[in-house]
């Protein structure tokens, strides 16, 4: 099984800045990485796949990138509503999927 | 749309059973495999279970495997998680997502539903 790593915990930053969110990968998943974004009392939004490209109606200010066991989820100019968990999963080799643990970006 | 409904979640006792539905519309449900993940209260992700178009093939969680039984019936757009020998640690919000279409290309899940919250408790 191939584990998930994320770091940081939690992140705190402003309105407006730039948040740089890390995931690495026990062994080497390609470019078979995903990030997604959860709010409170919602279901997990897919943001990003195979490591860079942003899925369907996603904002140009979130942009991936890595791949092998390295990989980072950067946001630039924060904005309000994106104030939330972050996780990256790996569907490189299954199963199972695995998922890391998540990052809190908080204000 | 796209639009993925769970339904079948509650308060089970501990050694009980219980029966989560997932209704899909809005894309061609026999087309894709499907996925269930759940997620513990205030805790991340985790990966259950999945099914190919004509449910030949099936995958579980180590942490499911003999206790949980995936299923679809495509005729109703429907997909199920049958859930047994349920202990407190299953307590968890339970999401139905969409998978991949061929495991020549996998990706990752572009449509989850809303989540049906299982309960386990005495």
């Amino acid at each position: 099984e191939i584990v998930m790593t994320q770091s940081p915990a939690t992140l705190s930053v402003s309105p407006g800045s730039r948040a740089t969110l890390s995931c690495r990968a026990s062994h080497s998943v390609g470019s078979n990485l995903a990030w997604y974004q959860q709010k409170p009392g919602q279901a997990p939004r897919l943001l990003i796949y195979d490591a860079s490209t942003r899925a369907t109606g996603i904002p140009a200010r979130f942009s991936g990138s890595g791949s092998g066991t390295e990989f980072t989820l950067t946001i630039s100019s924060l904005q309000s509503e994106d104030f939330a968990v972050y996780y990256c999963q790996q569907y490189n080799n299954w199963p199972p999927y695995t998922f890391g643990q998540g990052t809190k970006l908080e204000i | 749309e796209v639009q993925l409904v769970e339904s079948g979640g509650g308060l089970v006792q501990p050694g009980g059973s219980l029966r989560l539905s997932c209704v899909a519309s809005g894309f061609t449900f026999n087309s894709y495999w499907m996925s269930w993940v759940r997620q513990a209260p205030g805790k991340g992700l985790e990966w259950l279970a999945n099914i190919d178009q004509d449910a030949t093939e099936k995958y579980y969680a180590d942490s499911v495997k003999g206790r949980f039984t995936i299923s679809r019936d495509n005729a109703k757009n429907s997909l199920y998680l049958e859930m047994g020998r349920l202990r407190a640690e299953d307590t968890a919000v339970y999401y139905c997502a969409r998978d991949m279409v061929s495991t020549i290309v996998v990706v990752p899940f572009d449509k989850w539903g809303q989540g049906t919250l299982v309960s386990v408790s005495s």
